[in-house]
């Protein structure tokens, strides 16, 4: 069973950091980019980035480029995503997701809630 | 980036009824294109990929069709399970972005 599980949200002061792990099982890791989306408290679905199956290779969204940072460790099964400069509208759900080919987003994790604030 | 504009917002049907949801790209995208639906608390789900390959799992009701900017996803014969927000993600260049959603309620 494909099987993603994110950790490390919780709250934390503007300005802060914080690294969201995904664990991944039940599926080939190592052959899949990954990705990660976050969605705000009743707002849409907003791609945030996403890294090449050997690490090679990342992009991001607009709004998080030069405060986000992701990365991945096959041994591990394993992706994160390093959050800095944290502001309010951060506040979201982050999703970790599978990337099928084509870079189709077939199986999403549970989720994990970031909340900035004082 | 690539916007991606979807309409209606939001849209009342019945069970039974046939819903078309639009999505427009800013600039030509072929057909990489995904429909997802997301219902109240849950991580959203894949139903149609490369604009109309219909994913493993997905009832035959659901369909996509389109290329280049303009697509569309169409419900045939609502059911009450189809109740959610659906969205559009074009997936042509990174980053990859979403459309804003459509949400199907009940009349």
């Amino acid at each position: 069973e494909v099987q993603l599980v994110e950790s490390g949200g919780g709250l934390v002061q503007p300005g802060g950091s914080l690294r969201l792990s995904c664990a991944a099982s039940g599926f080939d890791f190592d052959i899949h980019w990954m990705t990660w989306v976050r969605q705000a408290p009743g707002k849409g679905l907003e791609w945030v980035a996403n890294i090449k199956q050997d690490g090679t290779k990342r992009y991001y969204g607009d709004s998080v480029r030069g405060r986000f940072a992701m990365s991945r460790d096959n041994a591990k099964r394993s992706v994160y995503l390093q959050i800095n400069s944290l502001r309010a509208e951060d506040t979201a759900v982050y999703y970790c997701v599978r990337d099928a080919s084509g870079s189709y987003l077939d199986f999403w994790g549970q989720g994990v809630l970031v909340t900035v604030s004082s | 980036d690539i916007q991606m504009t979807q309409s209606p917002s939001s849209v009342s049907a019945s069970v039974g009824d046939r819903v078309t949801i639009t999505c427009r790209a800013s600039q030509g995208i072929s057909s990489w294109l995904a429909w997802y639906q997301q219902k109240p608390g849950k991580a959203p789900k894949l139903l149609i990929y490369a604009a109309s390959s219909l994913q493993s799992g997905v009832p035959s009701r659901f369909s996509g069709s389109g290329s280049g900017t303009h697509f569309t996803l169409t419900i045939t014969s609502l059911q009450p399970e189809d109740f959610a927000t659906y969205y559009c993600q074009q997936v042509n260049s990174f980053p990859s972005t979403f459309g804003g959603g459509t949400k199907v309620e009940i009349k």
